[in-house]
């Protein structure tokens, strides 16, 4: 079983429609949740992170479930500029570089 | 403010030859590190660095050479390129902080072994 697992996709949604992603990780002793945007052939970028309580962002909620071991990003009102790969990003103890663990990323495309 | 550099962004190399991958930050972030990413496979790590002089491999270090002399540079090595090591590199950087700090990339090398 892969560390951090994502459903690949792609997701393709009509713009202003609303899309969530899940992400589950094994480790529970993992410490830090992040979501990360990749767009296409670009570097990744910190997106958000993620907090116990959950966290807004404008459009963007993440949210983090410690006893199913998930974390989830919901997307509302998708623009155009939304269409990327989302990361979810995972790390444990901070000293520790090898715990910081990367999905395989969400392809999401907003169609006009 | 520039980040971090990274070069070069695309190369071409033969199996055997070797090449140095370079990546440098200016915002003096103690910790830096190199990846690589493959289709569905996400960003595996290589190697990385807390701070000059301090190197440690990461989860797929086989091939790849490291050093650390400058807080800056963090230059990657690869010895005898072999066709398995095409892939796209992200060298990152981040400073030494609270559980939540943020990873900040190059623009990425693609690098195609033939």
């Amino acid at each position: 079983r892969k560390e951090v697992e994502q459903d690949p996709g792609p997701f393709n949604v009509p713009e202003g429609a609303t899309v969530a992603f899940n992400c589950t990780y094994s480790n529970s002793a993992s410490q830090s949740f992040f979501w990360y945007r990749q767009d296409c052939r670009k570097e990744p970028k910190l997106l958000m992170s993620v907090y116990s309580s959950g966290n807004e962002d404008g459009r963007f909620t993440a949210q983090l479930n410690r006893a199913s071991q998930y974390i989830s990003l919901l997307i509302r009102d998708s623009k155009l500029s939304d269409s990327a790969t989302y990361l979810c990003v995972v790390k444990g103890r901070w000293g520790s570089a090898r715990q910081l663990t990367f999905g395989s990323g969400t392809q999401l495309t907003v169609l006009p | 403010n520039a980040g971090v550099t990274q070069t070069p962004k695309f190369q071409v190399l033969k199996t055997g030859q070797s090449m140095t991958l370079q990546c440098a930050q200016d915002m003096n972030h103690e910790y830096m590190s190199w990846y690589r990413q493959d289709p569905g496979m996400g960003l595996r790590l290589i190697h990385y660095s807390v701070g000059a002089g301090i190197t440690d491999q990461g989860e797929v270090p086989n091939g790849y050479n490291v050093s650390r002399s400058t807080t800056e540079d963090f230059p990657l090595r690869l010895l005898s390129a072999a066709p398995s090591q095409t892939s796209v590199y992200f060298c990152a950087s981040t400073s030494r902080g609270g559980a939540n700090e943020k990873l900040f990339f190059g623009s990425g090398t693609q690098l195609s072994v033939l």
